[in-house]
């Protein structure tokens, strides 16, 4: 099974700062690499599909990037809705695994 | 609008068995897949097993000999039951759609807890 190291485990940050989030994977996933935002109570929800596409509807200060098997999440400027849990999943081969989790607050 | 949606007890005595529903809209299920993660308190996200458009499953190895997930077409439904459970299974189980791209839409989860 492909194991997916995030870090860092919980991130405390200001409004306005640049904050980046980091999945390795424990071989190459070839770019099939996912970034979710939870909130609590909601349903997950994707933030960048494949390791830097947008999703739609989803605010341009969010971006991915990476290969291999080092991957990251990008916010620009970070926004007070932003604080949840992220999480990245790998989907090259199954079973697929998730990061565990990187939770963000404001500082 | 695509949306998935799961339902079933919130509490189970161990060594009992758990029965959830996913319903969903949007899609058809024999043209897509859905699966099923679990999340135990504090904890991060497992793959349980899902299935597929033309039917057939795959679970994880680490499940495999408990679970069992199937579907109703005509209902939009996916079912996952799950023996033998224990404490640790505790966990908030979500049901979500796979496609090229991964997962893409998720239910909100139903939290399941497992004590007598």
């Amino acid at each position: 099974d492909i194991q997916m190291t995030q870090s860092p485990s919980f991130l405390s940050a200001t409004v306005g700062d640049r904050v980046t989030i980091n999945c390795k994977a424990s071989q190459n996933i070839n770019k099939y690499l996912n970034w979710y935002q939870q909130k609590l109570g909601e349903a997950p929800k994707r933030l960048i599909y494949n390791t830097n596409s947008l999703q739609t509807g989803i605010p341009s200060r969010f971006s991915g990037s990476g290969s291999g098997t080092d991957y990251t999440l990008t916010i620009s400027s970070l926004q007070p809705e932003d604080v949840a849990t992220y999480f990245c999943l790998q989907h090259n081969s199954g079973p697929w695994t998730f990061g565990g989790g990187t939770k963000l607050e404001l500082k | 609008q695509v949306q998935l949606k799961e339902s079933g007890p919130g509490l189970v005595q161990p060594s009992q068995t758990l029965s959830l529903t996913c319903t969903v809209s949007g899609f058809s299920l024999t043209s897509n897949s859905v699966h099923w993660v679990r999340q135990p308190p504090g904890k991060g996200l497992e793959w349980m097993g899902g299935i597929w458009g033309d039917g057939s499953t795959d679970y994880n190895s680490a499940l495999k000999s408990r679970l069992s997930i199937s579907r109703d077409t005509s209902k939009s439904q996916v079912f996952l039951k799950m023996n033998s459970l224990q404490t640790d299974d505790t966990a908030i189980y979500f049901c979500t759609r796979l496609r090229g791209t991964g997962f893409d839409y998720w239910g909100q989860g139903v939290m399941v807890t497992v004590s007598s």
